[in-house]
């Protein structure tokens, strides 16, 4: 099993929906943040945790929510879903050894 | 805060040739540089590192980078490239080593030619 997992790999959905993506993690990290890829805006960071009782905003929120069920869970959340979260997202962990990213969910919202 | 900006949003090399992708970072604490690399539909893999022990790094796939404090650059070289490079290549900075939000450059898609 991968270290971090991310459900689902690929999603489409409707304009308006609410989805939710997961990040589960087997690390036992702390540290848990979600990207989101763009072509030619490279990754940038949507929100991050540091502990379960640790959210924090990134540079681009807006739009976005999140949930930190426990150490290992890290959801995030498009409360109603606009054409342009189109994109590939990524989640990710670290601790002192290093990150370590998901395989990454490809959004398309229609 | 911390940025990068990666110059070149695309480089075209021949086969055999040398690869240099160019990465400036700006910090208000010492950085610690990263390079990854994308190979189409696949995740992120790390190349290497800079976590201020040694200035020059070398990474997987015969691939290295140095850092150069005064011209605030972390260019990433190899000295002959490969058709299985062609990838696109991330630069990203953190305030910390391994325990801060990373934070990436645009990104350069290498092109590779035979």
């Amino acid at each position: 099993d991968a270290d971090v997992t991310q459900t689902p790999r690929n999603r489409i959905t409707k304009t308006g929906k609410r989805i939710m993506l997961e990040c589960s993690q087997t690390k036992g990290h702390d540290r848990m943040y979600w990207y989101r890829q763009d072509p030619g805006l490279g990754l940038r960071l949507i929100y991050y945790s540091f502990d379960v009782k640790d959210i924090n905003k990134g540079e681009i929120s807006d739009g976005y929510s999140v949930s930190r069920q426990a150490q290992a869970k890290f959801s995030l959340s498009l409360e109603s879903a606009i054409p342009n979260q189109t994109a590939l997202y990524f989640c990710a962990t670290s601790d002192l050894y290093g990150y370590t990213f998901g395989s990454g969910t490809r959004l398309t919202v229609v | 805060a911390q940025s990068v900006t990666q110059l070149g949003s695309h480089v075209s090399v021949s086969e055999g040739a040398l690869v240099l992708l160019r990465c400036n970072y700006s910090s208000s604490v010492p950085p610690y540089l990263f390079w990854y690399v994308q190979y189409p539909n696949q995740g992120l893999q790390l190349l290497l590192k800079y976590t201020s022990a040694a200035t020059l790094v070398k990474g997987i796939n015969g691939f290295e980078a140095e850092f150069k404090k005064s011209e605030t650059s972390f260019h990433l070289t190899k000295p002959s490239a490969h058709m299985r490079d062609a990838a696109e290549y991330f630069c990203a900075v953190s305030g910390s080593y391994n325990t801060d939000k990373l934070i990436f450059g645009t990104g350069t898609r290498l092109q590779v030619f035979p």
